[in-house]
């Protein structure tokens, strides 16, 4: 079956970080580009970050570039978020999500056709 | 940063009519737009992709079209499972942006 699945959530305190995991199963993960999308308390869906399959390119969004740094472990077949000066406005449920375009592309895309459940962060005092 | 603006905010109808759903962008996005179901504690689900392509195991009465800045998403005979909320979501520039979202409700 093909899975994603975050931790890592939880409270953090203003000015603090986080690191969030997603451990992949059920598919080639190093031949997919990963994403990082979010979902604040009763907003929409926000794109946050994304990493080609072998990680040559990389972006995020203004809202976290040079706060949030993603990466990946293509062995673990693990995708990761690293979240540093965190704000009140960075509390949302955190998905990782597959492109359902298999291979190493800039910014080429079929959409994201595997989402995992989420986890939360919190960002409070 | 593209825009993307969607259209109605929120939408109420019955199962069995149709939905049209509009999502305008702020600049050229060529095809390069994907259509998503959210429901609440679930996962998006992803509908279309390149406009007007359904993602794999899509029912038929899921349709994209549009290209450029003009996008719609049809869903030509409500069932009961369709309520939701949709966004719209560009690819084809960084940073990527999903749309506000439209609540399709009974």
């Amino acid at each position: 079956e093909v899975q994603l699945v975050e931790s890592g959530g939880g409270l953090v305190k203003p000015g603090g970080s986080l690191r969030l995991s997603c451990a992949a199963s059920g598919f080639s993960f190093s031949s997919y580009t990963m994403y990082w999308v979010r979902q604040a308390p009763g907003k929409g869906l926000e794109w946050v970050s994304y990493i080609s399959s072998s990680s040559s390119y990389i972006y995020y969004a203004d809202s976290v570039k040079g706060r949030f740094t993603i990466s990946r472990d293509n062995v673990k077949k693990s995708l990761y978020l690293q979240m540093n000066s965190l704000r009140a406005e960075d509390t949302a449920v955190y998905y990782c999500a597959r492109d359902a375009l298999e291979g190493d592309y800039d910014l080429q895309s079929d959409g994201m056709d595997v989402w995992g459940q989420g986890t939360t962060v919190t960002v409070s005092s | 940063e593209i825009v993307l603006t969607q259209s109605p905010g929120t939408l109420s109808l019955s199962p069995g009519e149709r939905a049209t759903l509009s999502c305008r962008a702020s600049q050229s996005v060529s095809s390069d737009l994907a259509w998503y179901q959210h429901k609440p504690g679930q996962a998006p689900r992803l509908l279309v992709y390149g406009a007007s392509s359904r993602a794999t195991g899509i029912p038929d009465r899921f349709s994209g079209s549009g290209s450029g800045t003009d996008f719609t998403l049809t869903i030509s005979r409500l069932e009961a499972e369709d309520f939701a909320v949709y966004y719209c979501q560009q690819y084809g520039s960084s940073p990527n942006t999903f749309g506000q979202g439209t609540k399709l409700e009974i």
